[in-house]
């Protein structure tokens, strides 16, 4: 059975840090991996999307890595801001359904 | 205006009544999925469509129920059934095809039993 598991659980930086957060998988039979923002009692926002063949993928200040034969991804938030602050989750897709297993996530404070 | 709309915000239920939530999508996404986010527990999903007329069951399907009798549209019903139906409820939709690609998801409906 899949596993997806997120550390840290919580995570406080100064503002105009670079941090890494992280996300490993306990098999590597996966379609796609999919990083994604949620704030304070709205609804989850898509950052990004990587493909099992590919590595990584990038965004403006966001990138995202990913090693199937470890089962291992990390996003990489470079010269943080407090707008960036909000829990972070990521999801891995199977595949066979499309339907998405969770992280429980790494919620990020910045602080100015 | 493309995305996923989901109505209403918030939502109270006394006990035993049945209740619906709304989900439309206007991405022409194949499939759709609902999710329900208690703290502490993350996402946990509860049906998907992979195409109209058809669904599944997810891992908490028990007191929920679904249609899918339009591409557009997946509305959730929490019945009496449902012993805690207090949480978030989160409706995506993911495509082309059949789910396997990215997935989007509306601003969800926070369900309160009285």
């Amino acid at each position: 059975k899949q596993e997806v598991t997120q550390i840290p659980a919580a995570l406080s930086v100064p503002e105009g840090e670079n941090l890494v957060l992280n996300c490993s998988f306990t098999d590597s039979a996966i379609y796609n991996l999919q990083w994604f923002r949620q704030d304070p009692g709205k609804g989850l926002t898509s950052l990004l999307l990587i493909q099992s063949s590919q590595r990584e993928q990038t965004s403006g200040r966001l990138n995202a890595s990913l090693d199937k034969s470890s089962g291992r991804s990390t996003l990489y938030i470079a010269a943080s801001q407090p707008g960036d602050s909000a829990t972070y989750l990521c999801a891995v897709n199977p595949g066979n359904t499309g339907k998405l297993i969770f992280g429980q996530g790494t919620t990020l404070q910045v602080k100015p | 205006d493309g995305g996923i709309t989901q109505s209403p915000k918030y939502l109270f239920r006394k006990e035993g009544q049945n209740v619906t939530l709304s989900c439309e999508q206007n991405l022409n996404h194949d499939a759709m999925y609902w999710y329900r986010q208690d703290p502490g527990q993350g996402l946990r999903l509860i049906y998907y469509s992979q195409i109209v007329n058809d669904f599944q069951k997810g891992d908490i399907a028990e007191g929920y129920s679904v249609s899918r009798e339009k591409k557009e549209s997946f509305p959730l019903t929490v019945t009496s059934a449902q012993k805690n139906p207090t949480a978030f409820y989160l409706c995506a939709s993911g495509g082309p095809g059949m789910g396997y690609n990215e997935q989007f998801f509306g601003p969800g409906t926070r369900l309160t039993v009285l």
